[in-house]
């Protein structure tokens, strides 16, 4: 079965940076991109950008462009997003979701919770 | 920016009570690109819907999806108790993916 398995829970202080991993599992990892999604408290989702997983191609949202990365390892089916100069509005929980560019997200990981505090 | 805003945004109903959720478009966009979720505090959101109407595998025929241009709607014909949740809309045909601020369906 199709499984995202997300890393664990963060605390940075503003100005670090995070990188954020999903692990996945039960499919080939190439054949799919992988999209990245957070959600702040009391807000509704953003969506953050999207990797090809076969190629390495992104594609972000402008609102992070210069401070989001993502990348992949596809001898370790692993996506990662990295998002630097953290400040307190970036504290959220942070998803990865299985997805094609202009496709449907099907299966989401667990969320990794992100504090940024002094 | 392509926003969607979802209506109610609290429904408060019963087991067995039919649920309507609504999704309107800033602007008109395909159909072939909204999607619903169902999501539960500390859960990964479950894709419940995508073009519109399609239901994802495995989501029982209790969910449906309809409408088309700039209004969406999400029915769940009879709510059963793991039902009780928050439900996002969601398009994914412009080059910016939007949400909606969620309708949370809650036990009255």
């Amino acid at each position: 079965q199709v499984q995202l398995v997300q890393s664990g829970a963060e605390v940075k202080k503003p100005g670090a940076s995070v990188r954020v991993s999903c692990k996945a599992s039960g499919y080939t990892f190439t054949n799919y991109g992988i999209h990245w999604v957070r959600q702040a408290p009391g807000q509704r989702p953003e969506w953050m950008g999207w990797i090809n997983a076969g190629n390495g191609d992104t594609n972000y949202s402008q609102k992070f462009q210069g401070r989001v990365s993502m990348t992949r390892d596809t001898s370790a089916t692993t996506a990662y997003m990295e998002l630097t100069s953290l400040r307190s509005e970036d504290s959220a929980v942070y998803y990865c979701a299985r997805g094609r560019r202009y496709s449907y997200l099907d299966y989401w990981g667990q969320g990794t919770l992100v504090t940024v505090s002094s | 920016e392509l926003v969607l805003t979802q209506s109610p945004g609290t429904l408060s109903l019963s087991p067995g009570d039919r649920a309507t959720l609504s999704c309107r478009a800033s602007q008109i966009f395909s159909s072939s690109y909204l999607a619903w979720f169902q999501h539960k505090p500390g859960q990964a959101p479950r894709l419940l819907i995508y073009a519109a109407s399609s239901r994802a595998p495995g989501i029982p025929d209790r969910f449906s999806g309809s409408g088309s241009g700039a209004d969406f709607t999400l029915t769940i014909s009879r709510l059963e108790p793991e039902d009780f949740a928050i439900y996002y809309c969601q398009q994914y045909g412009s080059a910016l993916w939007t949400f909606g601020q969620g309708t949370k369906v809650e036990v009255k």
